[in-house]
């Protein structure tokens, strides 16, 4: 159980184009989502946390007019990154935190390699 | 936001030996938890931990909270090729209404056979 997914796995795109990744809580109900960046040889850095049916909250430095979150229901959020740079080629990652059972921990997705050419 | 300090940064055993790595913080946490990252994946769950004390096993795989509440130890017991990854330790920390992770910087694992 507690099984997160991500798509897409990996994407290349031109800079200036927009990239949407989702991320699903596949066998429980997610009320709270957190998205994560990543870079090489580092520890994960907190972007924003998503409750559904709420605006997300945003990590201080991180333009939310830049990275687009939607939470639409207890087991999908989407991070849209809007006309993306080559700065913004990282490790995307999201987590679930359960709606049920303890109240701390976060199961991860496999991650998303976003390359912005 | 609080920091966790992890140790030691990176690590190189040889196949079978035991491995030890832990974490401390400046402020109290109660729960902890280990995840393992590899190689373009997201970090896995390995052991949560939520009282002061505790050890607990998962497989090869041993972690207690410290009585302090302020670090955590994570061992694994004849290391195997497929252990190799970055260890992370994480604990809860609330900011503003939403309870967030705080991540330690990681531990490395190379195991060389």
């Amino acid at each position: 159980g507690a099984v997160v997914s991500q798509h897409p796995s990996w994407v290349i795109c031109k800079s200036g184009t927009s990239v949407k990744i989702e991320c699903r809580s596949l066998d429980f109900q997610a009320t709270t989502m957190f998205w994560y960046r990543q870079f090489p040889k580092q520890s994960l850095m907190l972007m924003a946390t998503s409750n559904e049916g709420s605006k997300a909250t945003y990590e201080q430095g991180v333009e939310k007019d830049k990275f687009l979150i939607n939470h639409a229901s207890l087991t999908l959020s989407t991070l849209t990154v809007t006309s993306a740079h080559p700065e913004d080629s990282s490790f995307y990652i999201c987590s679930a935190r359960p709606r049920r059972g303890d109240q701390e921990t976060q199961y991860f997705g496999p991650g998303t390699r976003l390359l912005v050419l | 936001g609080q920091q966790l300090n992890q140790s030691p940064q990176s690590m190189f055993i040889q196949e079978g030996e035991d491995v030890s790595m832990n974490c401390t913080s400046s402020s109290i946490f109660n729960t902890w938890l280990w995840y393992k990252q590899e190689p373009g994946e997201g970090p896995v769950l390995l052991i949560a931990l939520y009282k002061a004390g505790e050890l607990t096993s998962n497989g090869r795989l041993t972690a207690q909270f410290g009585i302090t509440r302020k670090d955590s130890f994570l061992n694994i017991s004849a290391s195997i090729p497929s252990d190799v990854g970055i260890y992370f330790c994480a604990g809860p920390e609330l900011s503003g209404s939403a309870r967030q992770l705080t991540f330690g910087s990681g531990t490395q694992l190379t195991v060389l056979p």
